[in-house]
């Protein structure tokens, strides 16, 4: 049972916009930054998106995050087939003795 | 090349030790803290534990406190976890993580290794 709460699946087809939620609670997304983790199949997490909305450099910007409250998203516009992975977000909280807490991650189908 | 490389991952009994490693490459090493993460087969991302540049701060996931111990050594470039008392449930693949900061305070992982298998199997 993950500390973040996420949908397991997601889809959508080339071109379309898909967004993903994160769902915490006040000691961890409600006080503190989000980061998303991209996942491609068969290859280590990749920071994607940290302190709630900034990219890396080489993100392309069809990646957005956003936070309200205790819960974030992370959108995906005009996706591409290349894009299919599985996303996880991330949180610091302020209760737990072991910090860093992830969702459980959401994967993402290209159809 | 920017680059953490894992390696000391393998078979190991439920009971016996493990010592993982983490050679780091292309960035100042000890102006750093750094993690372990783990992602059991078909599983999410669990943090197993985190060190500071200085290893002033160290901590652990309650799965693994009492069992696991995180080291670095600055000189060598290097992050460690001695894994004893290993259990199936430890079964995963290991990711060596930077982290943004120096200190171990709400920071990110903002460059992962490929990982090490360790798999705890009788």
């Amino acid at each position: 049972q993950s500390v973040l709460t996420q949908p397991p699946s997601a889809s959508g087809t080339p071109g379309q916009r898909v967004t993903i939620s994160c769902s915490g609670s006040s000691s961890n997304i409600g006080s503190n930054y989000v980061y998303w983790y991209q996942q491609l199949p068969g290859t280590a997490p990749k920071l994607l998106i940290y302190r709630n909305n900034q990219r890396p450099s080489g993100v392309p910007d069809r990646f957005s995050g956003s936070k309200s409250g205790t819960s974030a998203s992370l959108a995906i516009s005009g996706l591409r087939s290349e894009d299919e992975a599985d996303y996880y977000c991330a949180a610091w909280d302020d209760s737990l003795s072991a910090p860093w807490v992830f969702g459980g991650g959401t994967k993402l189908t290209v159809l | 090349e920017v680059q953490l490389v894992e390696s000391g991952g393998g078979l190991v009994q439920p009971g016996r030790s493990l010592r993982l490693s983490c050679a780091a490459s292309g960035f100042t090493f000890d102006d750093y803290a750094m993690h372990w993460v783990r992602q059991a087969p078909g599983k999410g991302l669990e943090w197993v534990s985190g060190i500071s540049w200085n290893s002033g701060s160290i901590g652990y996931a309650d799965s693994v406190k009492g069992r696991f111990t995180i080291s670095r050594d600055n000189a060598k470039n290097s992050l460690y976890l001695q894994m004893n008392s290993l259990r199936a449930e430890d079964t995963a693949l290991y990711y060596c993580a930077k982290d943004f900061y120096a200190a171990m305070v709400n920071g990110y992982f903002d460059l992962w290794g490929r990982g090490t298998l360790v798999t705890v199997s009788s």
